[in-house]
């Protein structure tokens, strides 16, 4: 299965800008980058997905390097709901199709 | 629109005991996950229904954990007999695509 590799923890301050990065240079042509987070006691939740181009929605952005090998979520503006740990996971045929999670990147936001 | 609804939030049992969760996904949805989240890892598939046929269960600890999903719809997912180390948060999820996934809030299973 195709891996992603993640930073353990960041920490942000609220109202700036976060770039959570992911690596996965073995990824597969036909495998989306999907991100999840994950705030404390809840189950993870969907946030944005991408195959080549950057994607845009109301929780964030996603910016994906030209050779695949890379990804960043953006998130243009944190605040202290968006303290939770951020899943980078990809999907698609190199995955077997199944939403595998890691550990994760814990984000903390300073107020 | 409704989410995916999870019971019990809580149990404790103690060892050797057997327990069961039951999740209802979100209507229409024909994928559904049950994942086993230990504490301070990230979540793991144990088994993935389309409809009601397994689609993968590689992880699922048959000796022990056994799941179904009747209809298509409602999900139980059952444990017996119970170790300490299945202690740990009991996910459910659903979903109308692959990749879009809706997660209940989770049973928080203590076994002591």
């Amino acid at each position: 299965d195709a891996k992603t590799t993640q930073p353990n923890s960041m920490e942000s301050n609220e109202e700036e800008p976060v770039h959570l990065p992911c690596n996965h240079s073995t990824i597969s042509g036909t495998d989306y980058i999907h991100w999840y987070r994950q705030l404390p006691s809840q189950g993870p939740e969907y946030v944005i997905h991408g195959l080549t181009s950057n994607v845009n929605n109301r929780m964030a952005s996603l910016a994906i390097a030209e050779d695949r090998k890379s990804s960043t979520l953006i998130l243009h503006r944190a605040t202290l709901r968006d303290a939770a740990v951020y899943y980078c996971i990809l999907l698609g045929g190199g995955s077997n199709y199944k939403l595998t999670f890691g550990k994760g990147t814990l984000l903390t936001v300073n107020p | 629109e409704a989410g995916v609804a999870q019971s019990p939030r809580y149990k404790i049992i103690e060892k050797r005991q057997s327990v069961a969760f039951w999740c209802n996904p979100i209507s229409g949805h024909a994928t559904l996950y049950w994942y086993q989240q230990i504490l301070g890892q990230g979540p793991k598939l144990l088994i993935q229904f389309q409809n009601n046929g397994v689609v993968d269960d590689s992880q699922l600890p048959k000796d022990r954990f056994s799941a179904e999903r009747l209809k298509g719809v409602d999900s139980t997912l059952k444990i017996q007999p119970a170790k300490l180390e299945d202690s740990a948060v009991y996910l459910c999820a659903s979903s109308p695509r692959v990749g879009e996934a809706f997660f209940g809030q989770g049973t928080r299973l203590t076994v002591v």
